[in-house]
């Protein structure tokens, strides 16, 4: 299975942007890189996922490195309510590998205020 | 739609006592999956299961047990808890192959077990 590497733990201050990195060296040419997050005392949320082009949606923007080996999901501006563990995950497109969605770590954001 | 539910919410087990988390999906999920998360750590898949009648391990499948008799549920049973097993359980369920990358997991809000 394909694995990712994050950052244990990032500091913010509320209503500055904020850059979450994710290695994915193993990368293989069909993985999705989808992100999720996981708010206190709560089940984890899709945030947003992509595969080779850069993305937007309403709670961040995703930007994929030229040869897929890392990406960064980026807050624009970060609120109090966006301090969460992050995850990024890699979700092939399909083949045996398809269902088996292992996460890693993940990454402790701290936003303050 | 409810998406995934699981019961119990809160259980407090003795060493050795055996018990079954309940996982209903309302999606026609094909794919379903137990994981569980330790204070302060990420998630650890348990099991998980391609559709009705089919499982497979994941990465801490040992202590549990599951089965998967129809597309909507998913149980997790326990055999004689053990104090390790203590930890928070969470339920998902994900879309079959198909429809790009915009599959995307649905968790439930987890069931938090203490093995004392």
């Amino acid at each position: 299975d394909a694995k990712t590497t994050q950052p244990n733990s990032m500091e913010s201050n509320e209503e500055e942007p904020v850059h979450l990195p994710c290695n994915h060296s193993t990368i293989s040419g069909t993985d999705y890189i989808h992100w999720y997050r996981q708010l206190p005392s709560q089940g984890p949320e899709y945030v947003i996922h992509g595969l080779t082009s850069n993305v937007n949606n309403r709670m961040a923007s995703l930007a994929i490195a030229e040869d897929r080996k890392s990406s960064t999901l980026i807050l624009h501006r970060a609120t109090l309510r966006d301090a969460a563990v992050y995850y990024c995950i890699l979700r092939p497109a399909g083949g045996t590998s398809y269902g088996k969605l292992t996460f890693g770590q993940g990454t402790i954001l701290t936003v303050h205020p | 739609n409810a998406g995934v539910t699981q019961t119990p919410k809160f259980r407090i087990l003795k060493i050795g006592q055996s018990m079954t988390l309940q996982c209903t999906q309302d999606m026609n999920h094909n794919y379903m999956y137990w994981y569980r998360q330790d204070p302060g750590m990420g998630l650890k898949l348990i099991y998980y299961s391609v559709g009705a009648g089919i499982t497979d391990k994941g990465e801490v499948p040992n202590g549990y047990n599951v089965s998967r008799s129809t597309t909507e549920d998913f149980p997790l049973r326990l055999e004689l808890a053990a104090p390790s097993q203590t930890s928070v359980y969470f339920c998902a369920s994900f879309p079959r192959q198909g429809h790009g990358g915009a599959n995307v997991l649905t968790f439930g809000a987890g069931s938090r077990l203490t093995v004392l």
